[in-house]
């Protein structure tokens, strides 16, 4: 079973607007992180947040953690056409090692 | 730097016959995760190894998977026989195993597809 389920499943918005996806896990996390895929490709490593952080930032990406909720929130600013990709939050739960637990994604669609 | 590197990028098969799908981590990491994706499922972890080491396979779907980590530079999963449910992307990614505070890297995938 999947430990996060993302929140919307898809989303689309135009170029310059801001894109905020959800993630909500089910179990106590040591991190958190966020990838992104474009199609037909891998995932790339977008940002961690550790479970005593409540938010980081990484140029127009902001991320946020609510552990008692056991939620976070990637939030993409001045959103651009590159920024056309799934979104996937991922989490090492404690007493798992060093496994990522990968949630369903959010497809999201930034029109020019 | 050469990122992971996985072959072939696409296999298409008949049911019945093995598949062997290959990985090259990034040189010093000693941690490679093999997953899966299809629509359904979505990703799913398979097996991963620590310093060669198998730790946790319990994703691997049934006894006809099997991986291999021989040495630090290459794996290999293996499914055999292999049968059209398999069909799916197959991902290998690489990591640092040192704390728990590491990102993965992943490869561009095999697109597989049993007839």
């Amino acid at each position: 079973s999947q430990q996060g389920e993302e929140d919307p499943q898809a989303l689309s918005i135009q170029e310059g607007e801001n894109a905020t996806m959800n993630c909500s896990y089910k179990t106590s996390i040591n991190n958190l992180q966020w990838y992104r895929q474009n199609s037909g490709r891998g995932l790339v490593h977008l940002i961690l947040i550790r479970s005593n952080e409540r938010e980081k930032h990484s140029g127009r990406l902001r991320v946020t953690l609510d552990t008692s909720k056991k939620s976070s929130s990637l939030l993409i600013t001045a959103s651009r056409a590159a920024d056309t990709a799934s979104y996937f939050c991922a989490t090492i739960q404690n007493n798992a090692g060093n496994m990522l637990t990968f949630g369903g994604g959010t497809r999201l669609m930034v029109k020019p | 730097d050469a990122g992971v590197i996985q072959s072939p990028r696409h296999e298409v098969t008949e049911m019945g016959q093995e598949v062997t799908l290959r990985c090259k981590p990034i040189s010093g990491h000693n941690s490679l995760f093999w997953y899966r994706q299809t629509m359904m499922r979505g990703l799913e972890l398979l097996i991963y190894f620590n310093n060669n080491v198998p730790i946790d396979d319990s994703g691997m779907p049934e006894d006809r998977f099997s991986a291999k980590m021989p040495n630090a530079s290459f794996s290999t999963l293996k499914i055999q026989p292999s049968e059209p449910r398999d069909s799916a992307v197959y991902f290998c990614a690489s990591s640092l195993v040192v704390g728990r505070n590491q990102p993965q890297h992943f490869g561009d995938g095999t697109r597989l597809s049993i007839l």
